[in-house]
């Protein structure tokens, strides 16, 4: 959905780097969430927000900082980039709980770390 | 600790043939169980979901079907096609609204 969009698409960085990646939505939706794909690990969840200037881990935070000082940004920071975050990172945003939980992703971003 | 488990990794299946995909979740508390479909290349998109308070839920070809007392909780395809052929996730949702996926499915429909 052109809603939700990431950037950049692609990002090569090295080992040690600090890489950003950003996530913007046109929703107004409170709800924001990081997850990264790795081949066999399925979507996990990095951070979420339930709002601005609400956030919280999930399951591998570790190495990942969130921001949230807008509600339609949700940039995610890797402080010194490792090889093990290589990854595909997708950021999805919700209106929240009730009848509408569904999860919007955004394309996605190809992040490798040599 | 939460994690919700999800099985098979692979299927693979003659187009018209029925596909059943299962997960089990380990928090008692969780009430809404999504399932996403992810075609090569794309990204992640909700295809059906169930709530704790219903048994299943159908929509044409698809079905979910939840066993709360066991925990686990499983998609249904009917007569696929080639273009269900993609990696199917399941999740449970945890807490206030942390969704929490399977390891996902990758299915093959063969013509």
């Amino acid at each position: 959905d052109a809603g939700i969009t990431q950037s950049p698409r692609y990002k090569i960085t090295e080992t040690g780097r600090q890489v950003t990646l950003m996530c913007h939505q046109t929703w107004s939706h409170s709800y924001m969430f990081w997850y990264r794909q790795d081949l066999g690990h399925g979507l996990r969840l990095i951070y979420y927000s339930a709002a601005a200037d609400i956030t919280d881990k999930g399951e591998v935070p570790d190495g990942y900082v969130v921001s949230r000082s807008k509600t339609e940004n949700f940039p995610l920071t890797l402080e010194s980039a490792t090889r093990s975050q290589t990854s595909v990172y997708f950021c999805a945003s919700s209106e929240g709980t009730g009848r509408n939980e569904k999860l919007f992703f955004g394309s996605g971003t190809q992040l490798s770390v040599l | 600790g939460e994690n919700v488990e999800q099985h098979p990794s692979t299927l693979s299946v003659q187009e018209g043939d029925s596909a059943v995909i299962k997960c089990t979740y380990s928090d008692s508390a969780s009430n809404y169980f999504p399932w996403y479909k992810q075609e090569l290349g794309k990204r992640p998109q909700l295809i059906i979901d169930i709530r704790s308070n219903v048994g299943e839920k159908k929509d044409q070809r698809i079905a979910v079907t939840l066993n709360k007392t066991a925990k686990h909780f499983s998609l249904h395809i009917t007569e696929t096609q080639p273009e269900d052929s993609a990696v199917y996730f399941c999740a449970a949702k945890i807490g206030y609204n942390k969704l929490i996926f399977g390891a996902g499915t990758r299915l093959a429909v063969h013509p």
